[in-house]
């Protein structure tokens, strides 16, 4: 079993479309959660954090279900700048040291 | 935010050579430089861990003589894949971390594609 899994998608949006993205990981010892955006052979840019109580940053929404080892991602009003590949990251050590990538949902968003 | 950079960003090889892709933290001390490697379609995986001044720790699979990773300065670490293959085509990204620890920055990646 992977340790992050995602579905790589795509998910194909209209402008203006809200689109959820789902991720479960398998180490119930995981510290922290994130999102990240990677766009077409470029490196990954962090998103934003995910937690416990849900976090908003505008149009995007983080959940995190520990119970559930489950981690979500909304994205309201889509933009067509929002297509990218959306990789959830799992750090299963204190402090940055050990990132854990699912292999990324993509999302296209189109006119 | 932290600026990490890599070069080259794309290199084309022969066979049986080495090659080596810097990365470079400009305006923060990464105590903490770690190197990924992403196939076309898969995830992000983690190679090794750096700390400046001291042996890399490896993943496991990773072969250490093969990947030689140096972490002399606080600024600076290489990777050397040594005898490159056609199989270790691949994008390579290092990240880097800061005294603060609270996030990895990530450089623009190189594209290494052996021939």
């Amino acid at each position: 079993r992977k340790e992050v899994e995602q579905d790589p998608g795509p998910f194909n949006v209209p402008e203006g479309a809200t689109v959820a993205f789902n991720c479960t990981y398998s180490n119930s010892a995981s510290q922290s959660f994130f999102w990240y955006r990677q766009d077409c052979r470029k490196e990954p840019k962090l998103l934003m954090s995910v937690y416990s109580s849900g976090n908003e940053d505008g149009r995007f929404t983080a959940q995190l279900n520990r119970a559930s080892q489950y981690i979500s991602l909304l994205i309201r009003d889509s933009k067509l700048s929002d297509s990218a590949t959306y990789l959830c990251v799992v750090n299963t050590d204190t402090g940055f040291q050990k990132l854990v990538f699912g292999t990324g949902t993509r999302l296209l968003v189109s006119p | 935010g932290a600026v990490v950079s890599q070069h080259p960003s794309r290199v084309i090889c022969k066979s049986g050579t080495s090659v080596k892709i810097e990365c470079r933290s400009l305006d923060f001390q990464a105590t903490t430089m770690f190197w990924y490697r992403q196939f076309p379609k898969k995830s992000l995986m983690l190679m090794a861990t750096s700390n400046e001044g001291s042996k890399a720790t490896y993943e496991q699979g990773v072969e250490k003589d093969k990947f030689l990773i140096n972490h002399a300065s606080l600024t600076l670490s290489t990777l050397t894949v040594t005898s490159a293959h056609p199989e270790d085509s691949s994008f390579y990204i290092c990240s880097a971390t800061g005294w603060r620890d609270n996030e990895q920055f990530f450089g623009p990646g190189t594209r290494l594609t052996v021939l």
